[in-house]
């Protein structure tokens, strides 16, 4: 079936400091892939999507390629700040389910 | 434009309650989604509306749930009879069309059941 596996939280950061989170699937076909994030209190919001392999999603300083191959979707952003502390929920989406399969969540914290 | 709503932004309630919890999606969204979120983990998918209709009702948890859609836009999810492990955010999210799957997310319910 098709599933997305996150890495586990919550993962805390020194302001600056590079971020990676991982973020891999199980799908047949050509999902669609997605970074959404929550802040706190607040719903989730789309940070970023990649269609198709090799593209690569961007937004906020955030960028996630889409790896056919390895089948992962990594989020990266070079140098954090306090606020993007937040959750990050990597998603697929295939059409022919129709729905969106999100994954676990991760937790970050970004301290001064 | 307005984004998704719903209301109300927080229930209590009593074990053995029913409760109703609304979503108005993005004005000409045809497609809405209702998840369930608990403390500390991730998205439960709940039900999916597809205009009126409801082609996926596979993540509703018990009979106990239910969900409907009218004139394609506002939705409700009645839970009846709670219970405490209902205790949750429930969201709603909408997008565009089919096979448009950017979701559009409203800032969710917070139900306890006490």
């Amino acid at each position: 079936g098709n599933s997305v596996t996150q890495m586990e939280g919550p993962v805390t950061l020194s302001e600056e400091a590079f971020l990676t989170i991982n973020c891999t699937y199980t799908a047949t076909g050509y999902p669609s892939l997605f970074w959404y994030v929550q802040y706190p209190g607040e719903g989730l919001q789309l940070l970023l999507k990649a269609t198709k392999a090799d593209d690569k999603g961007s937004n906020k300083g955030f960028e996630a390629t889409y790896r056919k191959e390895t089948t992962s979707f990594h989020l990266e952003k070079g140098s954090v700040q306090v606020s993007d502390s937040a959750v990050y929920f990597c998603a697929l989406y295939r059409p022919s389910y129709d729905k969106v399969i999100f994954g676990p969540g991760t937790s970050l914290s970004v301290i001064p | 434009g307005a984004g998704v709503s719903q209301s109300p932004s927080n229930k209590v309630t009593e074990k053995g309650k029913d409760v109703e919890l609304r979503c108005d999606p993005i004005s000409g969204h045809t497609a809405l989604y209702w998840y369930r979120q608990s403390l500390g983990q991730g998205l439960e998918f709940l039900i999916y509306f597809q205009g009126n209709s409801a082609p996926d009702k596979s993540g509703l948890p018990s009979d106990r749930f239910s969900a409907e859609r009218t004139g394609g836009s506002v939705s409700t999810l009645t839970i009846q009879r709670t219970q405490q492990e209902d205790s949750a955010v429930y969201l709603c999210a909408s997008s565009s069309s089919r096979g448009q799957e950017t979701q559009y997310f409203g800032p969710g319910t917070r139900l306890l059941v006490l």
